[in-house]
């Protein structure tokens, strides 16, 4: 079993719909969770970060955690082409110096 | 702020060459981290530091070197090139967490070729 699980994709959403991206870890003592956006060449970039179970807003952004199930999720609402990218799902225990355990990532293509 | 920066962009070595990668941080970060990322791999934790000149090995050390004597720098060695190090190199930072973990920064990276 991976330590964090994505589905790869592509989920393709059309514009203006809501994109919602999943992940799964295996390890209980994770406690924060961080999601970033990778285009295509470039480096990831941090969209969002949750440390407590429920949903944190961010703009057009929201992350959802449910320690119970291991679950993180993120939605993205009125999807645009810009939010084309792979979305890296990415997990952390305490007293690891940060240190991430990444998912492979989901591809998310916004069609016109 | 420039955040992290890393040189060079590219870069083509033979095999049995050796290079380092350069990466700087001007945010003032003790936390400081190598990733590499193969297609479709996900990112994979080379070395990492909490702090100047204390270094510690992640996932996938074997084949690379690190040093911290500063807090800007983190550069990474490799020695003997091999095909299999082939991939785009990240290098991170973060700010120290008292509690919990705190987000990671990322460099523009370097894309590596060993042939």
């Amino acid at each position: 079993q991976k330590e964090v699980e994505q589905n790869s994709g592509p989920l393709s959403v059309p514009e203006g719909a809501i994109a919602s991206l999943n992940c799964t870890y295996s390890d209980r003592g994770s406690q924060s969770f961080f999601w970033y956006r990778q285009y295509s060449g470039k480096s990831p970039e941090l969209i969002m970060f949750i440390y407590s179970n429920g949903d944190k807003e961010d703009g057009r952004f929201t992350a959802q955690l449910n320690k119970a199930s291991q679950y993180v999720s993120l939605l993205i609402r009125d999807s645009q082409p810009s939010d084309s990218a792979t979305y890296l799902c990415a997990v952390s225990r305490p007293g690891t110096a940060s240190k991430l355990t990444f998912g492979t990532g989901t591809r998310l293509q916004v069609t016109l | 702020n420039a955040g992290v920066t890393q040189t060079p962009k590219f870069r083509i070595l033979k095999i049995g060459q050796s290079m380092t990668l350069q990466c700087t941080q001007d945010m003032n970060h003790n936390y400081m981290y190598w990733y590499r990322q193969d297609p479709g791999m996900g990112l994979k934790l080379i070395y990492y530091s909490v702090g100047a000149g204390i270094t510690d090995k992640g996932e996938v050390p074997n084949g690379y070197n690190v040093s911290r004597s500063t807090t800007e720098d983190f550069p990474l060695r490799l020695e003997l090139a091999a095909p299999s190090q082939t991939s785009v190199y990240f290098c991170a930072s973060s700010p120290p967490g008292t509690s919990g973990s705190y987000e990671q920064y990322f460099g523009p990276g370097t894309r590596l070729t060993v042939t």
